[in-house]
């Protein structure tokens, strides 16, 4: 499979600092990337999503950014909150037709919040 | 979205033996898949299963070590064979739905093999 991973497996900050989660692609065809987040004892939940035609895309106190040119991923989380404690993992997919199909994750960093 | 549901949720099971993991999912889908992720570990794709048609897996992933069923849009099963420890992790079921075509993920099954 392609390689996804991310840069720092551990990120501690304190409650109502932003977090920045990052992540580094290698397969420059991929256009569809995806952050979930995991709590333990769950499965992954989506979080967000970009298509390589944008460099950045916000939802709620989240905010994704796509550098194309160096194959980088982040994820940006505004006034992070004890529920935000979390293992959160990037993926990409080469979208074929209309139909994600399969999915290569990153390795996942795991985000502690301090109160 | 999509709600997933598993079963079971754990086990423990004895080294040579099988389990079968069930999912299924609260409305019809067409695609469905099986991730496995070890401990501490990211996930990884086993294979892509749709109703109707035999089950693609991926590279390293074998139809006889883990072989899948799709009866219908609904419901697919995942066995573990001939379990050995090497194959304790835990195993996801998630279904692309949606416009966007988003993955969605069940809770997942939390398998020890001893």
């Amino acid at each position: 499979g392609e390689s996804v991973g991310l840069h720092l497996p551990t990120l501690s900050v304190q409650e109502g600092d932003n977090s920045i989660i990052n992540c580094a692609y290698s397969n420059s065809a991929s256009d569809y990337f995806i952050w979930y987040k995991q709590e333990s004892g769950k499965g992954p939940q989506f979080i967000i999503d970009i298509r390589s035609n944008m460099d950045k895309r916000q939802g709620q106190r989240v905010t994704v950014l796509l550098n194309k040119t160096v194959k980088h991923l982040s994820l940006q989380i505004a006034a992070t909150q004890p529920g935000d404690s979390a293992v959160y993992f990037c993926a990409e997919n080469t979208n074929r037709g209309s139909t994600l199909g399969r999915l290569y994750f990153g390795r996942g960093t795991q985000l502690t919040v301090w109160p | 979205s999509a709600v997933i549901s598993q079963k079971p949720s754990r086990d423990i099971c004895q080294r040579g033996t099988s389990l079968t993991i069930q999912c299924q999912v609260d409305s019809q889908v067409t695609m469905m898949f099986w991730y496995r992720q070890q401990p501490g570990q990211s996930l990884t794709l086993i294979a892509t299963a749709n109703q109707g048609s035999e089950a693609t897996y991926e590279s390293g992933f074998v139809i006889d070590k883990f072989p899948i069923s799709r009866p219908n849009l609904t419901f697919s099963t995942l066995t573990v064979s001939n379990m050995s420890p090497e194959d304790s992790s835990i195993y996801l079921c998630s279904v692309e739905k949606g416009w966007r075509n988003e993955q969605f993920f069940g809770p997942g099954t939390r398998l020890t093999v001893l």
